[in-house]
């Protein structure tokens, strides 16, 4: 039972345009949205978070919107560059008492961006 | 660079056979995570510590084990291994906030032969 889906196995895009990433999960009682960030031969790396109480987060060209009725979460990339082609993974973690809890990850999205 | 340090970096065995693979935290963090990431698989929790103390348990073997030590670092044990154990094998860390904010190393990838 997938808790945390990405459908989309990969994402092809061209330089300068918009990268958009999409997650459903099915769990209304996360509390975090995470995505990150995987380079071949490298672990994976955290680039951005969204809190369930937010709708939005914005950290330079990477925007995170949530979408808590339609349990949706994506990530915009903009303006997408060559170096941003890796597999994007997405998480959700939901605390329980105050004790971390633990992050559940999607199967990741291969971008390619092209120049 | 993470900060995370993982041994070995690549390892080739035997089915039937025991393998350990060891992590090394960033300096100051008390949380340890093994993850499990198969072919076209997203990463699996297996286990978390704190502090040398099992913190949380996911979907981990019974063949399979860890622990924490005094130092802070980490090992996970494999045995039995079987062909599907085949795998790239992550050690995370952080201080234990509650952000999900996790501190990769770069993996141990497993191969079962």
């Amino acid at each position: 039972d997938q808790q945390v889906k990405q459908n989309s196995p990969s994402l092809s895009v061209q330089e300068g345009r918009i990268s958009i990433l999409n997650c459903d999960y099915t769990n209304s009682m996360f509390d975090y949205f995470l995505w990150y960030k995987k380079y071949p031969a490298e672990g994976p790396t955290f680039l951005i978070s969204i809190s369930s109480i937010k709708d939005k987060n914005e950290d330079g060209r990477f925007t995170v919107f949530l979408n808590k009725s339609a349990k949706h979460l994506s990530l915009h990339i903009v303006p997408s560059q060559p170096g941003d082609s890796a597999v994007y993974f997405c998480a959700a973690l939901m605390n329980y008492g105050g004790s971390q809890g633990n992050l559940i990850f999607g199967k990741g999205t291969k971008l390619s961006v092209k120049p | 660079d993470s900060g995370v340090t993982q041994t070995p970096k690549h390892l080739i065995t035997a089915t039937g056979q025991r393998v350990t693979l060891r992590c090394s935290p960033r300096s100051g963090d008390l949380s340890v995570y093994w993850y499990q990431q198969s072919l076209d698989q997203g990463l699996q929790f297996l286990i978390q510590y704190y502090n040398g103390e099992e913190r949380a348990k996911g979907n981990i073997l019974e063949r399979f084990s860890a622990q924490q030590f005094p130092d802070l670092h980490s090992e996970l044990n494999l045995s039995s291994l079987e062909l599907g154990d085949s795998a790239l094998y992550f050690c995370a860390s952080n201080g234990g906030i509650n952000t999900g904010e996790l501190f990769f190393g770069e993996g141990s990838r497993l191969t079962v032969l």
